[in-house]
């Protein structure tokens, strides 16, 4: 399997604009999971899905994020407007319920200028 | 509020030695418990997860878990350069995971 896909793998834009990151779980993983790493705060949950279906979006930060999964094989995570705060590595897992074990994707690195 | 904690380091520990990395956790609820190693500018990976109360040994690498104090830590035995590396100690409760900000690894050659 090729593994968790993630993009685009770097993306900078200005503030103000819409970003849309986009994720590709591990065939047959039924939980999908979106993360933001920064420096100060570590590995902060955003939101994850069961079986497409948004079980818990509570640590998405504002009204900005949004987040779908419209089959499952793709998921993205849009923030519109972007600001300079939400530069970020943004990482999508993805899991089994026979494994319980997670796998993260490469990650995007997004700078908001 | 769920939370985990790692001694943020940074942790320098001489090459052929042993790294203790400690972790504690807030919920007794929380059942599983990982560790991952992420290497700069990568994603986390997964090193070992562990349910039972003791130890449970993977090669170099040996996770203990005390669920009376809360606390899970990780042992790496011989620890070599290419162990160095952030460590991200993770509970899982509800199918959700909480991680913990990582302790720094280095291992001097």
């Amino acid at each position: 399997d090729a593994g968790v896909i993630q993009s685009p793998r770097h993306e900078v834009t200005e503030m103000g604009q819409e970003v849309t990151l986009r994720c590709k779980p591990i065939s047959g993983h039924d939980y999908l999971f979106w993360y933001r790493q920064t420096m100060m705060r570590g590995l902060e949950l955003l939101i994850y899905f069961n079986n497409n279906v948004p079980i818990d979006d509570s640590g998405m930060p504002e009204d900005r994020f949004s987040a779908k999964m419209p089959n499952a094989s793709f998921s993205t995570l849009k923030i519109q407007p972007s600001e300079p705060r939400d530069s970020a590595v943004y990482f999508c897992a993805s899991l089994t319920d026979s494994t319980d074990t997670q796998y993260f994707g490469p990650g995007t690195r997004l700078t908001v200028l | 509020q769920k939370e985990v904690e790692q001694n943020s380091g940074p942790l320098s520990v001489p090459e052929g030695a042993i790294a203790s990395l400690n972790c504690t956790y807030s919920d007794r609820g929380s059942q599983s418990f990982f560790w991952y190693r992420q290497y700069s500018g990568k994603s986390p990976e997964l090193i070992m997860f562990i349910y039972s109360n003791g130890d449970k040994e993977d090669g170099r690498f040996t996770a203990q878990l005390n669920k009376a104090s809360q606390y899970v830590s990780l042992l790496i035995r011989d620890s070599q350069p290419s162990d160095s590396a952030t460590y991200l100690c993770a509970a899982e409760f509800g199918n959700q995971f909480y991680f913990g900000t990582g302790t720094s690894l280095t291992v001097i050659p």
